[in-house]
């Protein structure tokens, strides 16, 4: 597609469900970057795919979040048993080859536990 | 490490009149720097980058930004602010090694008055 497509926009969830966040990135983008916006912070990375390496987790913020990219596009982020302090915009960016300037983001989702 | 600060978290001017965001980075490496833009409900769009060129940077919408290696600083300024620039502004550092994850600013909201 044109540009990095997120779904759903906007998710309520119950604190103790799952959900499923997914990312569809640019055709042809090997890399693949989940980042979370908290409220008045800045932007915390999360995980990143690139081609087939085994993916860099060192951002994930405890076991209860996941992420999983098929056939080198589309990602899904998961997150278990989910927390208020889970609540945030998770975006997603895709790039070229890792090139840190070629990163272009998605509109994110904004995930709101209560 | 990397990081950057971002001095305000917010910045009021009027339409018309100069505009200045202030960023300090700290970074092992030679750093590559960027700034972002954010519209409510909008995703993340890059500005300009320096990446080791010319150290005054333009960008789109008349933004530019100098980098002082000196000063470890990457200011973004704009002659003369429009309505529509409006938004909230990240700083990002981003080392030349790996996979060259972003590291973000907090962000500075630019509050633009007729």
């Amino acid at each position: 597609g044109a540009g990095v497509s997120q779904s759903p926009s906007n998710k309520v969830t119950e604190k103790g469900k799952d959900v499923e966040l997914r990312c569809d990135p640019i055709s042809g983008h090997t890399a693949l970057y989940w980042y979370r916006q908290s409220l008045g912070q800045g932007l915390e990375f999360l995980i990143y795919f690139q081609g087939n390496s085994a993916p860099d987790k060192s951002g994930l913020p405890s076991d209860r979040f996941s992420a999983e990219r098929t056939g080198g596009s589309v990602s899904t982020l998961t997150i278990q048993r989910t927390q208020q302090e889970d609540s945030a915009v998770y975006l997603c960016a895709s790039s070229l080859e890792g090139r840190a300037g070629g990163y272009t983001f998605g509109s994110g989702t904004r995930l709101t536990v209560v | 490490a990397q990081s950057v600060t971002q001095l305000d978290s917010h910045v009021s001017v009027s339409e018309g009149t100069p505009v200045l965001l202030r960023c300090n980075y700290s970074s092992s490496y030679s750093p590559s720097l960027f700034w972002y833009v954010q519209h409510p409900n909008k995703g993340l769009q890059l500005l300009l980058k320096y990446t080791s060129a010319a150290t005054l940077v333009k960008g789109i919408n008349g933004f530019e930004a100098e980098f002082k290696k000196s000063e470890t600083s990457f200011h973004l300024t704009k002659p003369s602010a429009h309505m529509s620039d409006a938004a909230e502004y990240f700083c990002v550092v981003s080392d030349n090694t790996g996979f060259q994850k972003l590291v973000f600013g907090t962000g500075t909201r630019l509050l633009v008055s007729p």
